[in-house]
């Protein structure tokens, strides 16, 4: 079955660390990969995407996040954390075939110490 | 500007009621989805619907309904089948393919 799983449920960092979230996939070929982040009570929006090519992919407020195949990972990276990025972020996947839905996981949640 | 609205942003529901919930979009897009998001489970797909007229179940489509006559309009009507309706409820468009899903803010809905 297809699946995206976040393994860590709860991450808190310093202000001014740098930020790595995990994400793995598990699909029978390269999916379409996405970073969303969602502020409490609000939609998502997207951080960056991979549909295919350059591997580390940049995306807005300074995320990045790399395609590493061989470890079916999609990891998210910022080098230095702002108070305003404590949020809650979603790693999600589609093979763009069939109902197109995106697969997500079950989000990491971020917060960030003074 | 472009974008989802879903309304109203906060819903409750009485036991044996029906509600509907409602999602329009301006981005000229065909595909779109249901969403239920409960704390700790990410978001899990209700219902889709690839194009006006049509529309399919997705992973937890029990207790829920939709219609889909314009293809900027996409409600979702949670039933009193539903037996844990309380939840936090996203709608989503996509429009061509190697293209992101665009999300409205939300509804949340508490059953009293």
């Amino acid at each position: 079955a297809q699946s995206v799983t976040q393994p860590d449920i709860h991450i808190t960092v310093s202000e001014g660390a740098s930020l790595e979230l995990r994400c793995n996939y598990s699909y029978g070929a390269t999916p379409y990969l996405f970073w969303y982040v969602q502020s409490p009570g609000q939609g998502l929006q997207l951080l960056l995407k991979y549909f295919s090519g350059d591997t580390l992919v940049q995306g807005i407020k300074g995320f990045e996040a790399e395609f590493k195949r061989s470890q079916s990972s999609f990891n998210l990276r910022k080098p230095s954390v702002h108070w305003s990025d404590a949020a809650e972020y979603f790693c999600a996947g589609t093979m763009d075939t069939g109902r197109r839905a995106l697969t997500f996981g079950s989000g990491t949640r971020l917060q960030v110490q003074p | 500007d472009g974008g989802i609205t879903q309304s109203p942003k906060y819903l409750f529901r009485k036991e044996g009621q029906n509600v509907t919930l409602s999602c329009e979009q301006n981005l000229n897009h065909d595909a779109m989805y249901w969403y239920r998001q409960d704390p700790g489970q990410g978001l899990r797909l209700i219902y889709y619907s690839q194009i006006v007229n049509d529309f399919q179940k997705g992973d937890i489509a029990e207790g829920y309904s939709v219609s889909r006559e314009k293809k900027e309009s996409f409600p979702l009507t949670v039933t009193s089948a539903q037996k844990n309706p309380t939840a936090f409820y996203l709608c989503a468009s996509r429009g061509p393919k190697n293209t992101e899903a665009f999300f409205g803010q939300g509804t949340r809905l508490t059953v009293v």
